[in-house]
Order: structure tokens, then C-alpha cells, then sequence
């Protein structure tokens, strides 16, 4: 089962920032918080992913709460191409060695709209 | 292009028949992973391969379906004697054990009739 909560889906308008918001209580230590979206038939896109400090990239922003139990994900400009499904996911990674596999969710529907 | 790449994309096939479905992971990428979404679910994990041996696999993976790595590139899911409830987006997809975000392919269709 997915380790993450998430909001069913969310509305932003064309042009705002969208935060989207995602609950991991029970992360571990070696847990790794990654984001996908899901474009309607394609394939999950890889966002972005972090361990405890806040990361950025060309797609998006990470903030993620001192203790690790959740996070946000902000994109600081969305468009109508945003619209998308935004899967959290937790991940054990250990670089080189022992690493878990995606365990999806349902995620959050993002509605972009103008 | 050098994303994960899936064949067919879309396959239409008759209850009972034989399917199989190519995955071309990412040049140097030793992890191969298999997937399965069906509508309005998020993707199911089937099972993965570092290089040539088969680690894991999901409990969803009856004896109907087989998956091969044979030389450590390309991947093969067969399903056998096919189900409607196999009807379904197949997803591969692909990481290094040294930089391990996995990337995904543009999924294969199978819709059975």
C-alpha cells in the first residue's frame, strides 16, 4: 500500500503557483520523498525527488517539513499543460546498493484552468 | 531519442491469444521494471530485473504472465491465453543503481476482446 496521502484533486488558476500538499507520517530514515505526474495516457514523467532539504529544478520547487512527515510540491507557474495527475511517493533508496520500488497511489488530480 | 521505449503501443487481441509486449530501457541502465495501470488507478508494480535476473515480482503476476531480460538490455511481458481483465496500460521502465530515478516509457495498450 502507498505509505503517502494525498488530496484528491486540487484546482490552480492558469498563471498562480500550485502547491500541492502530501502527507508521509511514517517515513523512514533512508526514505526518499519522489514526485511523478501523469498526463492522461502517457507514461508517469519524473518531477523530483528529495531526503530532507528543499530542492529545486526546472519543473519544480520540494519543501519539505523539518520533520519529514510531509511535504509540498510547488509549481510556481502552472499552465494549462500542468494539468496532470501528481503522484508522492516514498522511496528507499540506497545509492549503489538496496533501492525500493515505486509504490503509487492515487495521487491528486490538478485541474489548471484559465 | 533515448527514453524507455515500449512496442506496441496500442495491441487489440481476442480472449485466449498470446501477447507480448518490448521494453528498451535506457541506454546503461541495469534496472528494468515492469507496470501495469488499469483506468483510475495509479501503476501497479509487476516486477523488475537488475540486469539479467528477475528480483522480484508482485503477487499480480499469475503464471499467465512472464517476463525475460535475456541479455540485460530489452525486456520481454508475455501474457498467455489472454483475459478481459488483463485489459490494461503496461508501463516499463527503467534506472542505474548508481543515479536511481526511474524513468518511464509512453506504456502499451492492451485492450482484449
Amino acid at each position: 500500500d502507498a505509505k503517502t496521502t494525498q488530496p484528491t484533486s486540487m484546482d490552480c488558476a492558469e498563471g498562480r503557483a500550485a502547491n500541492l500538499p502530501c502527507n508521509h507520517s511514517t517515513i523512514s530514515g533512508n526514505e526518499y520523498v519522489y514526485w511523478y505526474r501523469q498526463i492522461h495516457s502517457q507514461g508517469p514523467q519524473y518531477i523530483i525527488h528529495g531526503l530532507k532539504n528543499n530542492e529545486t529544478n526546472e519543473m519544480a520547487s520540494l519543501i519539505i517539513t523539518e520533520d519529514r512527515k510531509s511535504s509540498t510540491l510547488i509549481l510556481p507557474h502552472a499552465t494549462l499543460r500542468d494539468t496532470a495527475v501528481y503522484y508522492c511517493i516514498v522511496r528507499v533508496v540506497n545509492y549503489g546498493g538496496s533501492q525500493g520500488n515505486l509504490i503509487f497511489g492515487k495521487g491528486t488530480k490538478l485541474s489548471v484552468k484559465p | 531519442d533515448t527514453g524507455v521505449s515500449q512496442n506496441p503501443r496500442h495491441k487489440i487481441t481476442k480472449r485466449g491469444q498470446n501477447v507480448t509486449f518490448r521494453c528498451d530501457p535506457i541506454s546503461e541502465h541495469n534496472r528494468l521494471y515492469w507496470y501495469r495501470q488499469t483506468l483510475g488507478q495509479g501503476p501497479e508494480f509487476l516486477t523488475y530485473f537488475q540486469n539479467e535476473a528477475q528480483l522480484e515480482k508482485s503477487r499480480l503476476l499469475s503464471d499467465r504472465f512472464s517476463a525475460e531480460r535475456p541479455k540485460g538490455s530489452f525486456s520481454t511481458l508475455e501474457i498467455q491465453r489472454t483475459e478481459q481483465g488483463d485489459s490494461a496500460m503496461y508501463l516499463c521502465a527503467s534506472s542505474h543503481t548508481a543515479r536511481p530515478t526511474i524513468y518511464f516509457g509512453e506504456g502499451s495498450w492492451l485492450t482484449v476482446v
